[in-house]
């Protein structure tokens, strides 16, 4: 089905430290991938975007990695922050549809 | 602030009651989409504009549910007959041109819809 999910639902890391948060999706046809951050009543915000023809994609203090052979995405935090503190999505958008399909989250925490 | 825009950003209803959510999303893009949002889940789709055209709606959108995007800017998502299972944070979000492929979706901040 057009699902995506995520492996853990909560993510504790310490301050300065890195963080990688996961994502599985079930699409074969999905051709674009976005990481979404939101913050406690807030609209999602964009983070970084990948295409399915590249595997990896750099951001400011962000990299996406996709493995389509496993259908699994992930994203990478460099020297996490306080303010990284919210709850991350991982969306994908199928070939030929209009519509982005969102997994359930994972609450990212930093730990002083 | 050139971003999309949700109002009200808070509704507090009574079961019964209908109410009304508007989205003025980024002035030069067409697509627009409405997701619904409960606590803890990820946004879920409900419905997608490109111009006036409603193109595509969710199974989520019960008879109760209608939206109209009636001059292709903005857009209003009526919900009628409220029911407590309603509460959630309605999303409104809009794309660039269609044709020009897949892109980010800009959120609004969304409005909480709280039936009591």
């Amino acid at each position: 089905g057009e699902s995506v999910g995520l492996h853990l639902p909560t993510l504790s890391v310490q301050e300065g430290d890195n963080s990688i948060i996961n994502c599985a999706y079930s699409n074969s046809a999905s051709d674009y991938f976005i990481w979404y951050k939101q913050e406690s009543g807030k609209g999602p915000q964009f983070i970084i975007d990948i295409r399915s023809n590249m595997d990896k994609r750099q951001g400011q203090r962000v990299t996406v990695l996709l493995n389509k052979t496993v259908k699994h995405l992930s994203l990478q935090i460099a020297a996490t922050q306080p303010g990284d503190s919210a709850v991350y999505f991982c969306a994908e958008n199928i070939q030929g549809a209009q519509k982005l399909v969102f997994g359930q989250g994972t609450r990212l925490t930093i730990n002083p | 602030d050139t971003g999309v825009s949700q109002d009200p950003r808070h509704k507090i209803t009574k079961r019964g009651q209908n109410v009304t959510f508007r989205c003025d999303p980024i002035s030069e893009h067409n697509r627009l989409y409405w997701y619904r949002q409960t606590l803890g889940q990820g946004p879920e789709f409900l419905t997608y504009f490109q111009n006036e055209a409603q193109l595509e709606k969710s199974r989520l959108l019960s008879d109760r549910f209608s939206a109209e995007r009636p001059k292709g800017s903005f857009s209003t998502l009526e919900i009628q007959r409220t029911e407590q299972g309603d509460s959630a944070m309605y999303l409104c979000a809009s794309r660039g041109l269609a044709g020009k492929g897949a892109g980010e979706l800009f959120f609004g901040e969304g409005s909480r819809l709280t039936v009591l």
